[in-house]
């Protein structure tokens, strides 16, 4: 069945400091690939997506490649701020069947000022 | 325009007793689905409607879980009788069609959090 690994959180960073948080996936064909972003106090919103091989998805100054040969789908930002805390979700929609999308376990993130 | 809500935000109960969960999709949404997150574990898939039918309930993990969607405007979810390992967060979800949701095109509400003593 299709799943999705994130790392284990909290990743407490400084602000301005660069942020990786890793990302990878099991799935069958050609998923869409997506991270969520969930501010406290908010429902979980899409923040970027990538459809296919090599694609690189990005949004508010966050950036995520769809890598098929690592099956992997980080996400990345150069320079955080205060107000990126948040819990980031990856999640991926399989290319055939149910587009029911399946999740991660989320990462929070917490930045320092 | 409204998005998804939820209600109640927060649920304390005792094992043995009776919850029911609502949500109000987008207007206009016909798909709802349901999601729960345990604590600090994957946000896990329970069910998916469109309009007022189950369109896939694999899921819900037993049947003390009971979700309905009269109408096929806003649907609830009873838990009866909850036990402690229900205790998490459940989100629900709404989007425009199946392909939108597809396209990551999925509205959630800010989940219930439920705690079962």
């Amino acid at each position: 069945g299709n799943s999705v690994t994130q790392m284990e959180g909290p990743v407490t960073l400084s602000e301005e400091a660069f942020l990786t948080i890793n990302c990878t996936y099991t799935a069958t064909g050609y998923p869409s690939l997506f991270w969520y972003v969930q501010y406290p106090g908010e429902g979980l919103q899409l923040l970027l997506k990538a459809t296919k091989a090599d694609d690189k998805g990005s949004n508010k100054g966050f950036e995520a490649t769809y890598r098929k040969e690592t099956t992997s789908f980080h996400l990345e930002k150069g320079s955080v701020q205060v107000s990126d805390s948040a819990v980031y979700f990856c999640a991926l929609v399989s290319s055939g069947g149910s587009y029911i999308p399946t999740f991660g376990r989320g990462t929070s993130l917490i930045v320092h000022p | 325009e409204a998005g998804v809500t939820q209600f109640p935000s927060h649920s304390v109960i005792e094992k043995g007793q009776t919850v029911t969960l609502r949500c109000d999709p987008i207007s206009g949404h016909d798909n709802l689905y349901w999601y729960r997150r345990v604590m600090g574990k994957e946000i896990k898939f329970l069910l998916h409607f469109v309009k007022e039918s189950k369109q896939d309930e694999s899921g819900m993990p037993n049947n003390r879980f009971l979700a309905e969607r009269t109408g096929g405007t806003y649907s609830t979810l009873k838990v009866q009788p909850a036990e402690l390992e229900d205790s998490g967060v459940y989100f629900c979800a709404s989007s425009q069609t199946s392909g939108r949701a597809r396209s990551g095109e999925l509205f959630f509400g800010e989940g219930s959090r439920l705690t079962v003593l």
